[in-house]
């Protein structure tokens, strides 16, 4: 069955610090892969995707992830939080041959940022 | 104004009432969805539309109902709302394309209290 796993519920680290967030997945087709970032009280913003080519994507907001097909894994990096980067990351998996069209998402980590 | 806008952001009601949750996307994405998000579950897929008049169930469809007469709509109606619905409910529309996913643009939320 499709899933994806984002082991950690809550992350804390301090302001300056580098950041990764992990995220593992289960898909049998190609899979096209997200991070997705929640504010608090608002909708999900994209931070980036990856669908083919260059395993190390770069997003938005100082954001990359790398794909690593042999750990079925799509790790989510940052070098330097900010006190901004506050909010629930969530990592989901799509493709074709997905089922429903959809994209199925971890259950998210929530990111503190101490100052 | 272009995007995907839920209406309304906030909603009490009480339960065995009949309550809609309003989903307008100006993109002419083909694909619509339905989530729930709740602690500890992430989000799940309540119902989703590949096109016009084609809806099918998604994780969660117990207790919903929905339609989609024109592209741009995605009404979500709870026939007879119970406490166990109280929870935000995000639309989010996506063009599935015949390689696989595109990334899928979210509103804002409608959070849904059942008292």
């Amino acid at each position: 069955a499709q899933s994806v796993t984002q082991p950690d519920i809550h992350i804390t680290v301090s302001e300056g610090a580098s950041l990764e967030l992990r995220c593992n997945y289960s898909y049998g087709a190609t899979p096209y892969l997200f991070w997705y970032v929640q504010s608090p009280g608002q909708g999900l913003q994209l931070l980036l995707k990856y669908f083919s080519g260059d395993t190390l994507v770069q997003g938005i907001k100082g954001f990359e992830a790398e794909f690593k097909r042999s750990q079925s894994s799509f790790n989510l990096r940052k070098p330097s939080v900010h006190w901004s980067d506050a909010a629930e990351y969530f990592c989901a998996v799509g493709g074709y041959g997905g089922s429903q069209g959809n994209l199925i998402f971890g259950k998210g980590t929530k990111l503190s940022v101490k100052p | 104004d272009a995007g995907i806008t839920q209406s309304p952001r906030y909603k009490i009601t009480e339960t065995g009432r009949q309550v809609t949750l309003m989903c307008h996307q100006t993109w002419s994405h083909s694909y619509m969805f339905w989530y729930r998000q709740d602690l500890g579950h992430g989000l799940r897929l309540i119902y989703y539309s590949a096109a016009a008049d084609i809806t099918d169930k998604g994780e969660v469809p117990d207790g919903y109902v929905v339609s989609r007469s024109k592209t741009e709509n995605f009404p979500l109606t709870l026939e007879s709302a119970t406490r166990s619905q109280t929870s935000v409910y995000f639309c989010a529309s996506s063009e599935h394309t015949g390689t696989g996913n595109t990334e899928a643009f979210f509103g804002q939320g409608t959070r849904l209290t059942v008292v």
